[in-house]
């Protein structure tokens, strides 16, 4: 596609409940970045998608968040049991990961409310 | 650890005022380093970036960043903001070693006054 795809851009959940976010990104880019964005908080990292290497997932804040990318396209943010706190807009990014050095193009967001 | 520092949260100025928003980076090795924006109700954009040469880049809509690689720095400036540059501006860096994970700054929140 054009730009990097998110979806859902609004996501409502009850506190315990699993969220499933999905990002699509720009078509041929082989770098992938999941990033949470909260009121004051700025952009923190979680995860990381280079081709076909290991996803560098330092930044993911415990073990109910977890990521994958099928296919080296479309990747899947999973937090389980979902806490209050997770509430926050998560950012997916992509870039072609070479060349251009990691120039990063976003999608929209998905703004995630646990209630 | 690797990690990207912004020296101010929240900066307001009148129109026609100069900027200047600081950022300073830790990491050991060669650097790619970003200012992106995020204006109200859009998603990150990039502003400018540098990668090497001229360590003065130019950005979109008269922006401006300098790399002293003695400083760790790779500050923000424009010369004469307009209430239009009112948004939030992140500075981002990645390590070319490091297979280009970017990592961003807490983000300096800009309001320009009418």
């Amino acid at each position: 596609g054009a730009g990097v795809s998110q979806s859902p851009s609004n996501k409502v959940t009850e506190k315990g409940k699993d969220v499933e976010l999905r990002c699509d990104p720009i078509s041929g880019h082989t770098a992938l970045y999941w990033y949470r964005q909260s009121l004051g908080q700025g952009l923190e990292f979680l995860i990381y998608f280079q081709g076909n290497s290991a996803p560098d997932k330092s930044g993911l804040p415990s073990d109910r968040f977890s990521a994958e990318r099928t296919g080296g396209s479309v990747s899947t943010l999973t937090i389980q049991r979902t806490q209050q706190e997770d509430s926050a807009v998560y950012l997916c990014a992509s870039s072609r990961g070479t060349g251009t050095a990691g120039e990063l193009f976003f999608g929209e967001g998905s703004r995630l409310t646990v209630l | 650890a690797q990690s990207v520092s912004q020296h101010n949260h929240h900066v307001i100025l009148s129109e026609a005022a100069s900027l200047e928003l600081g950022c300073n980076y830790s990491y050991g090795g060669t650097v790619n380093l970003f200012w992106y924006v995020q204006y109200p109700g859009q998603h990150l954009q990039l502003l400018l970036k540098y990668f090497s040469g001229d360590p003065l880049v130019k950005g979109i809509k008269g922006f401006e960043a300098e790399f002293i690689k003695s400083k760790f720095s790779f500050n923000l400036r424009k010369p004469s903001v307009q209430w239009s540059d009112t948004a939030e501006y992140f500075c981002a860096v990645n390590e070319r070693t490091g297979g280009f994970k970017t990592i961003f700054g807490a983000g300096t929140r800009l309001f320009v006054k009418a």
